[in-house]
C-alpha cells in the first residue's frame, strides 16, 4: 500500500530552527508538497518538490532525496505564528495525492 | 485569502436532516475536490470533478452526494448521516486538469458535527 510518514507532534522553541521529516511509499512519484494548516484553517501551499534538493523561500526550506523517499520541511527563526500543523503530500503515478496524518509544532516562548 | 470560499463554516445536524456545503473559487481553476479531514489522519479524497465532469469516486457512501454546476461551484449534499461523519470538510480546487502536478488550494472548511 501507499503511505505516509510524518511524526504527530514536534515542540520547538520561538527564535530556534526545526527540521520537520516526511518518509513515503508510494506507487511511483510526481511530487512532494509540503502544506501549513493553522486550527480552523484551511491548508495553505508552502512548498513543491519533484527533483532532489533543496529548496529556499524565505525562511523556509523544503529537501527532498527521491533515492530515499525522504523530505524535510525547515523551519528558522521560529516565530509564535509558525504553530501549526505542517501537511506532506506526494502526487503518485497516477496523479493522486497521498497525504501524511499532519506533524502539530507547538512552538514555545 | 486563498480565492476558495465554503459555507457554511460551522454545521450540526440530525441523522435524518438533509444539508448541503457548498463550496467557490475565484480562481479561474477546472478542478475541484471535497475531501474528509479527521482528527490525526490524512486527508480522505471524496471527489474529484475536471471541467465539471466527476472523475473520480473514493468509494464514498451514497450518503454523500457532489454536485458541480459549473467550474466555480461545488456542492456536497448530506443525507441520513452516521455520527462517524463527523469531521471537517475541505474544498479545493487546482488550476488545469487534476492528473497534473498542479497545486492545489484549499478552503477554509465546513466543521460538520453529526448527533
Amino acid at each position: 500500500g501507499q503511505n505516509i510518514d510524518q511524526p504527530t507532534e514536534m515542540t520547538a522553541t520561538e527564535g530556534a530552527i526545526v527540521q520537520i521529516n516526511c518518509t513515503y511509499q508510494t506507487s511511483g512519484f510526481n511530487g512532494l508538497f509540503w502544506y501549513q494548516q493553522h486550527a480552523g484553517e484551511a491548508p495553505t501551499f508552502l512548498s513543491y518538490n519533484v527533483l532532489d534538493g533543496l529548496e529556499e523561500k524565505g525562511r523556509f526550506s523544503s529537501f527532498l532525496s527521491r533515492s530515499k523517499g525522504y523530505s524535510y520541511l525547515l523551519l528558522k527563526e521560529l516565530q509564535m505564528k509558525d504553530s501549526a500543523s505542517y501537511l506532506c503530500a506526494v502526487k503518485d503515478s497516477n496523479y493522486q495525492l497521498i497525504w501524511g496524518a499532519g506533524t502539530k509544532l507547538i512552538i514555545k516562548p | 485569502e486563498t480565492g476558495v470560499t465554503q459555507t457554511p463554516r460551522h454545521l450540526v445536524m440530525g441523522m435524518t436532516n438533509k444539508k448541503s456545503l457548498k463550496c467557490e473559487q475565484h480562481l479561474g481553476h477546472n478542478a475541484m475536490y471535497w475531501y474528509k479531514q479527521s482528527a490525526k489522519k490524512p486527508l480522505e479524497l471524496m471527489f474529484v470533478y475536471s471541467l465539471e465532469e466527476r472523475v473520480e469516486n473514493n468509494s464514498v457512501p451514497s450518503r454523500f452526494s457532489p454536485e458541480c454546476p459549473n467550474s466555480s461551484h461545488l456542492f456536497l449534499h448530506l443525507h441520513t448521516l452516521q455520527p462517524e461523519d463527523s469531521a471537517l470538510y475541505l474544498c479545493a480546487s487546482s488550476q488545469g486538469g487534476s492528473g497534473g502536478v498542479e497545486t492545489q488550494y484549499f478552503g477554509p472548511g465546513t466543521r460538520l458535527l453529526v448527533l
